[in-house]
């Protein structure tokens, strides 16, 4: 069973460009949630999309985005990039019950903005 | 807003050892999970914890929920290098982004051979 594919593993991006990471659930997993990792705040939650529709959002600004498409293949989008953006974004899949049942992550994009 | 506290934040400690990580919250939690995360790599879930005063054991692993259900505890015993990692506690948020999981910032642990 393939695990959750996240493209690509690595990005160096430049002060005010723009960048979309890739995520490719489990299969038959319909949720996919996004959080960004960094050493000071740890794990924060981003977004989460089901069924192609954004069901939470987590306390980011409005240049954090993101989509999920029929297949369940989700994206992120992260506009006007800053330094502070650097970090690792890993996104997670899983069934309905995730408060028993967990997560599955992937191995995450480590993008550093310049 | 709900928190989980980890402790501590950093253990190193030598091959053969025991050691205890600690999650703590003010908030009552339905289920707590624990993840493992190697260098470079995503977190990895290694148990959920559910009824309180629950103790679920994998090896050398023992996990242990309070009967509050708002701490838990990761005991090992005998640590090995490959237990090296960040070690994340998990909980349900059952607040602004209800459903999501809100996790601590983990305890970074060094097991040295």
């Amino acid at each position: 069973k393939a695990g959750v594919t996240q493209t690509p593993r690595y990005l160096i991006k430049t002060r005010g460009q723009q960048v979309t990471l890739s995520c490719s659930p489990i299969s038959g997993h319909r949720s996919v949630s996004w959080y960004q990792q960094t050493p000071g705040q740890g794990l924060q939650f981003l977004f989460e999309y089901f069924s192609e529709t954004q069901r939470n959002k987590g306390n980011f600004p409005g240049r954090f985005s993101g989509r999920q498409f029929s297949n369940s293949r989700s994206e992120m989008n992260v506009s006007t990039l800053e330094l502070g953006d650097s970090a690792l974004y890993l996104c997670a899949s899983s069934q309905i019950d995730r408060s028993v049942n967990g997560y599955t992550f992937g191995s995450g994009t480590r993008l550093t903005v310049v | 807003t709900q928190l989980l506290e980890q402790s501590p934040q950093f253990l190193s400690i030598q091959e053969g050892e025991n050691l205890t990580v600690y999650c703590n919250s003010s908030s009552v939690f339905s289920s707590l999970q624990w993840y493992r995360q190697e260098p470079g790599e995503g977190p990895v879930l290694l148990v959920t914890v559910v009824t309180g005063g629950e103790v679920k054991k994998l090896k050398r692993l023992t996990f242990q929920f309070g009967d509050a259900r708002k701490d838990s505890s990761l005991h090992i015993t005998a640590a090995q290098p490959g237990d090296t990692g960040l070690y994340l506690c998990a909980g349900e948020d059952n607040g602004g982004s209800q459903g999501n999981l809100i996790f601590g910032k983990g305890t970074k642990l060094s097991v040295k051979p």
